[in-house]
């Protein structure tokens, strides 16, 4: 029930499509949902977050969408580009005990932005 | 840049070696974190240390000892470690590991290497 799954496990996009990742939970505890970018040789960088009080959450070229009600949210990446190309980790956390540490993240998705 | 610096960036080391890990942060958190990241993997919580003191120890290993000498910096001491042990090590920090919605924020982390 802690898990949290991640798909597609890789995808490739030509520059100036739109990237989509998709994750799904079990656990209804869950209450806060960031995403994670990272580069090869260099660690997980926070990219957006979002909590299940609201549906969409915008930053730029990054969104997040959020449906509670079927335990599943994603990461739409508009108008993507070369540099984007990195792995994607969702996680999620129950905060609802006080405490925040345990992330639990998703298997991670390799996105290649093709020029 | 990140703002969690790790020394140092590569280390290699045999199995009968003593040798440590740093990280520093200067963004005034209070919780600090150790995982370990294998290729192609999500990070995998080991430690985590709110006010200089050791909270979660995640069933880790005796041959990895943590140490937090004061709010600002974070050891991972490393002794007869085993090839398995090859990873990248990750250090993160939040504001406080009790206070909820508090993103993490990760180091580059050291790619260590076991002969």
């Amino acid at each position: 029930q802690q898990q949290v799954k991640q798909s597609p496990q890789s995808l490739i996009v030509q520059k100036g499509g739109i990237s989509i990742i998709n994750c799904a939970y079990e656990n209804t505890a869950f209450d806060y949902f960031p995403w994670y970018q990272q580069f090869p040789g260099k660690g997980p960088a926070l990219l957006i977050a979002i909590r299940p009080d609201v549906s969409e959450k915008k930053e730029g070229r990054f969104t997040i969408s959020f449906n509670k009600s079927a335990k599943q949210f994603s990461l739409h990446i508009m108008d993507s580009q070369p540099g984007d190309s990195a792995t994607y980790f969702c996680a999620a956390s129950n905060n609802s005990g006080g405490s925040n540490y345990k992330l639990t993240f998703g298997k991670g998705t390799l996105l290649t932005v093709n020029p | 840049d990140t703002e969690v610096t790790q020394t140092p960036k590569h280390l290699v080391m045999g199995m009968t070696n003593k040798k440590s890990l740093k990280c520093e942060q200067h963004m005034g958190h209070r919780a600090m974190y150790w995982y370990k990241q294998k290729a192609k993997k999500p990070p995998e919580l080991m430690f985590v240390y709110s006010y200089e003191k050791l909270s979660i120890n995640e069933s880790v290993p005796s041959r990895f000892s943590p140490e937090c000498p004061n709010s600002s910096l974070l050891n991972l001491h490393l002794h007869a470690l085993q090839p398995e042990d090859s990873a990248l090590y990750l250090c993160a920090s939040s504001h406080r590991y009790d206070r909820v919605y508090q993103p993490q924020h990760f180091g580059d982390g050291t790619r260590l290497s076991i002969l």
